[in-house]
């Protein structure tokens, strides 16, 4: 069966600080990545998603980043933090070879900056 | 570009009361609907979905959905909450045409004895 993982569960940085969250997937092949950010009182707002290896699309210009270096790894970047980007972040994949894109979701990373 | 509205942030409801949590959506092509459940600090958990056919969707935990396309809504509904069914409540919305799944801003669905 699929499985997803996301760490850590809770980070608190500093201000300026780098950023580096991290998600696998197992069980599946060729998965489509997505990244969101759930700020509080907020929906979920879809950052980046990714349909192939080095393939990333952003959907919001900011100071964060995301790369795919292996098929099932997806990793969420920045080099300096800002206050504004605290918020629970969540990891997600869909299948590859379907567009019915029913999403399955990490445990999700409560990131603080302070 | 797709897009969700949520239109009610929070609905108060009593225990064995039925509820309804309104979905409507904005979309040029045909869509794929979905509700998720997210329980406090945890990620989000499919409750149904709507691909085609039947305009009635059936889903876990007693939960069911109405698409309607001449409104463009995709309301929730249940005939009677529990305690346990307090949690936030999202609609998504994907289309055809594209890999992205965009979410609406939530509602918070908060269960009362």
């Amino acid at each position: 069966s699929q499985t997803i993982h996301q760490w850590p569960a809770t980070l608190v940085q500093p201000v300026g600080s780098p950023l580096s969250l991290e998600c696998t997937v197992e069980g599946t092949s060729n998965p489509n990545l997505y990244w969101y950010r759930q700020a509080a009182g907020r929906g979920l707002q879809l950052l980046f998603y990714s349909v192939g290896i080095g393939q990333i699309s952003s959907e919001v210009p900011q100071n964060l980043s995301a790369s795919r270096p292996q098929d099932r790894q997806f990793i969420l970047s920045s080099k300096k933090l800002l206050l504004s980007d605290s918020g629970f972040y969540l990891c997600a994949w869909s299948s590859g070879t379907e567009m019915n894109t029913e999403a399955f979701f990490g445990q999700g990373t409560r990131l603080t900056v302070v | 570009a797709q897009s969700v509205t949520q239109l009610d942030s929070q609905v108060p409801v009593f225990e064995e009361a039925p509820v309804e949590l309104r979905c409507n959506y904005s979309s040029s092509v045909s869509v794929y609907l979905f509700w998720y459940v997210q329980y406090p600090n945890q990620g989000l958990q499919l409750l149904l979905k709507y691909l085609s056919g039947s305009t009635l969707v059936k889903g876990i935990n007693g939960f069911e959905a109405e698409f309607n396309k001449s409104q463009t809504s995709f309301h929730l509904r249940k005939p009677s909450v529990h305690i346990s069914d307090t949690a936030e409540y999202f609609c998504a919305v994907s289309d055809h045409s594209s890999y992205k799944l965009i979410f609406g801003s939530g509602t918070r669905l908060l269960v009362r004895p």
